[in-house]
């Protein structure tokens, strides 16, 4: 139990672009999503926190308005990387949390998806 | 704040050696867990192991191993008679015990495992 898929896994498009990623939990509800970034070769950083229905909530840094944060239901948060240029080409994972500390993790992660800029 | 620090970056070893991955975090709360996440190649996230504050009881998993002192706050992660299939990033995380569940990762070890 306790997946989390997230779509594509692989992004390759042209500057400029807007560029939509979906984080699903399969089978259990989400009330908390969490996005990361992952630059090669370093450790993940928090980009934003989202509660389904209510605004994200986003880290220092994070530009709001280019990183769209959406979590519409308890299953679904997207995150729209708007006007993609090649600096914001990274790994993009998601985590799914059920606001419960109901078992040995708090956040299940997706597989993540690599975004690459040209 | 909290934080947390993996001061190898890189551990390089030949098969069947035993490897210990270091762990030292900071934080002022007294209810927290500490996790380990290994993160091959292929990119996602394989949860290890979750602590809780409050279990100092070392652990054992087959080759896994893990070493929690509140004294010296470090949660070390052993691997014994390592393979090649253990290569990858290592990550320890720190979270708080609050609705918040938010994750602090630590910078990561990579580990590389010879043959």
């Amino acid at each position: 139990g306790a997946v989390v898929s997230q779509h594509p896994s692989w992004v390759i498009c042209k500057s400029g672009t807007s560029v939509k990623i979906e984080c699903r939990s399969l089978d259990f509800q989400a009330t908390t999503m969490f996005w990361y970034r992952q630059f090669p070769k370093q450790s993940l950083m928090l980009m934003a926190t989202s509660n389904e229905g209510s605004k994200a909530t986003y880290e220092q840094g994070v530009e709001k308005d280019k990183f769209l944060i959406n979590h519409a239901s308890l299953t679904l948060s997207t995150l729209t990387v708007t006007s993609a240029h090649p600096e914001d080409s990274s790994f993009y994972i998601c985590s799914a949390s059920t606001g419960r500390d109901s078992s040995n993790q708090p956040q299940h992660f997706g597989d993540g998806t690599r975004l690459s800029i040209l | 704040a909290q934080k947390v620090t993996q001061a190898q970056t890189e551990i390089s070893v030949v098969e069947k050696e035993d490897v210990t991955l270091d762990c030292v975090y900071e934080t002022r709360d007294t209810t927290y867990y500490l996790f380990w996440y290994k993160q091959p190649p292929s990119g996602e996230l394989v949860f290890l192991i979750r602590r809780n504050s409050f279990d100092e009881q070392n652990e054992i998993s087959g080759r896994y191993s893990w070493n929690f002192q509140k004294s010296t706050s470090s949660f070390n992660f052993t691997i014994t008679a390592s393979q090649v299939v253990d290569s990858a990033v290592y990550f320890c995380a720190l979270i708080r015990a609050d609705s918040s569940y938010k994750l602090i990762f630590g910078s990561g070890t990579r580990l590389l495992v010879r043959p």
